[in-house]
């Protein structure tokens, strides 16, 4: 079975300042990898996914990218930080098969900024 | 726009009872379901996925499909404090070639002993 490492765990930061999380897999290879957010007292927001290596989607016009320089590492990165970057920030992976593609969480990123 | 939405509760039985938490899709071609739990400050964690219409049982989970109606629902026998969280209906859209998983805002459960 697969497991989701992401880190760190949590993060405070100051408006403007950059941002990197980091996320990586293991137990599969060639996995969809996803980052979403859940601001307080809302729902999942799907931000990226990926099919494979260097092939990002954006979901929703912000200020922040994603990366993926290898297989099983996916990164979440900011120039420059808003207030409502705030967030808990997941990771999560599924197969590519349909018995597969069930998509698992990672622990979260807590993140504030200040 | 894709939608999925849940009762916005939230839920509070006592120990021991059914708890009955609902959601509704709005896309007719989607062809998997999940549900979710997620304890305060923890990440998302998978209960059940259903893909075809009618009941999947899981020792005390229930899931239950109804895609002409376009509802599925999770029901929790003989609720235990442990089961206290927030439940997340997740519906697998059609997306250009691919597929993405919309999220509903999720269902506070309490459980009270």
């Amino acid at each position: 079975s697969q497991t989701i490492h992401q880190w760190p765990a949590t993060l405070v930061q100051p408006v403007g300042s950059p941002l990197s999380l980091e996320c990586t897999v293991e137990g599969t290879s060639n996995p969809n990898l996803y980052w979403y957010r859940q601001a307080a007292g809302r729902g999942l927001q799907l931000l990226f996914y990926s099919v494979g290596i260097g092939q990002i989607s954006s979901e929703v016009p912000q200020n922040l990218s994603a990366s993926r320089p290898q297989d099983r590492q996916f990164i979440l990165s900011s120039k420059k930080l808003l207030l409502s970057d705030s967030g808990f920030y997941l990771c999560a992976s599924s197969g590519r098969a349909i018995s597969t593609d069930t998509q698992y969480f990672g622990p979260g990123t807590r993140l504030t900024v200040l | 726009q894709k939608e999925v939405e849940q009762n916005s509760g939230p839920l509070s039985v006592p120990e021991g009872a059914i708890a009955s938490l609902n959601c509704t899709y709005s896309d007719r071609g989607s062809q998997s379901f999940f549900w979710y739990r997620q304890y305060s400050g923890k990440s998302p964690e998978l209960i059940m996925s259903i893909y075809s219409n009618g009941d999947k049982e899981d020792g005390r989970f229930t899931a239950q499909l109804n895609k002409a109606s376009q509802y599925v629902s999770l029901l929790i026998r003989d609720s235990q404090p442990s089961d206290s969280a927030t439940y997340l209906c997740a519906v697998k859209v059609p997306q250009g070639g691919s597929e993405k998983l919309v999220f509903g805002k999720g269902m506070k459960l309490t459980v009270n002993p």
